[in-house]
């Protein structure tokens, strides 16, 4: 059975550091990986998806990548801002219609 | 690009009152949509997903169902609401089958008293 793992729970920094976020999954029999946001009583934003046979995938200061092999991915996030402050998902989807989701990471910058 | 409403974004019920939430979508045809529900502090839980018109896939057996009507229309109901079913309701959709991204919408905060 498919699991999904986020640390840390929750992760307070400075304005302007540089931020990694961990997810790791149990089965490396996925089809791809994708990281969300999701703000306090809203819905979730897709940040990035990645294939199975993909290594990285980048949008302006996100950066994710994944292992398929070690089972981890990993959301890097630059020059961190307050704004950046939310829940940050990571979600695998194991083919067909389920697509398993970890517990998030609250992640608060402080200005 | 694809757009997903829900309505309403916040409902309160009484134990044994119906429900009805809405999920529609903008944008793309022929979508997969999916109705999750979402735990305070815990991961997301796949309800029910639909590949089609009439056609609903249920996960875990419960109080709730789902239907959809036409091909960008997907509704989550009950006949009687427990406790139980309060939580924070989401409604997803690939727009090109599952190796596309998964997009939200904004949920719907259903309390049950």
């Amino acid at each position: 059975k498919q699991e999904v793992t986020q640390i840390p729970a929750a992760l307070s920094v400075p304005e302007g550091e540089n931020l990694v976020l961990n997810c790791s999954f149990t089965d490396s029999a996925i089809y791809n990986l994708q990281w969300f946001r999701q703000d306090p009583g809203k819905g979730l934003t897709s940040l990035l998806l990645i294939q199975s046979s993909q290594r990285e995938q980048t949008s302006g200061r996100l950066n994710a990548s994944l292992d398929k092999s070690s089972g981890r991915s990993t959301l890097y996030i630059a020059a961190s801002q307050p704004g950046d402050s939310a829940t940050y998902l990571c979600a695998v989807n194991t083919g067909g219609f389920k697509t398993i989701f970890g517990a998030g990471t609250r992640l608060f910058v402080k200005a | 690009s694809q757009t997903i409403h829900q309505w309403p974004a916040t409902l309160v019920q009484p134990v044994g009152s119906p429900l009805s939430l809405e999920c529609t979508v903008e944008g793309t045809s022929n979508p997969n949509l999916y109705w999750y529900r979402q735990a305070a502090g815990r991961g997301l839980q796949l309800l029910f997903y639909s590949v089609g018109i009439g056609q609903i896939s249920s996960e875990v057996p419960q109080n709730l169902s789902a239907s959809r009507p036409q091909d960008r229309q997907f509704i989550l109901s009950s006949k009687k609401l427990l406790l139980s079913d309060s939580g924070f309701y989401l409604c997803a959709s690939h727009r090109e089958g599952y190796n596309s991204p998964l997009h939200f919408g904004n949920g719907t905060r259903l309390t049950v008293t």
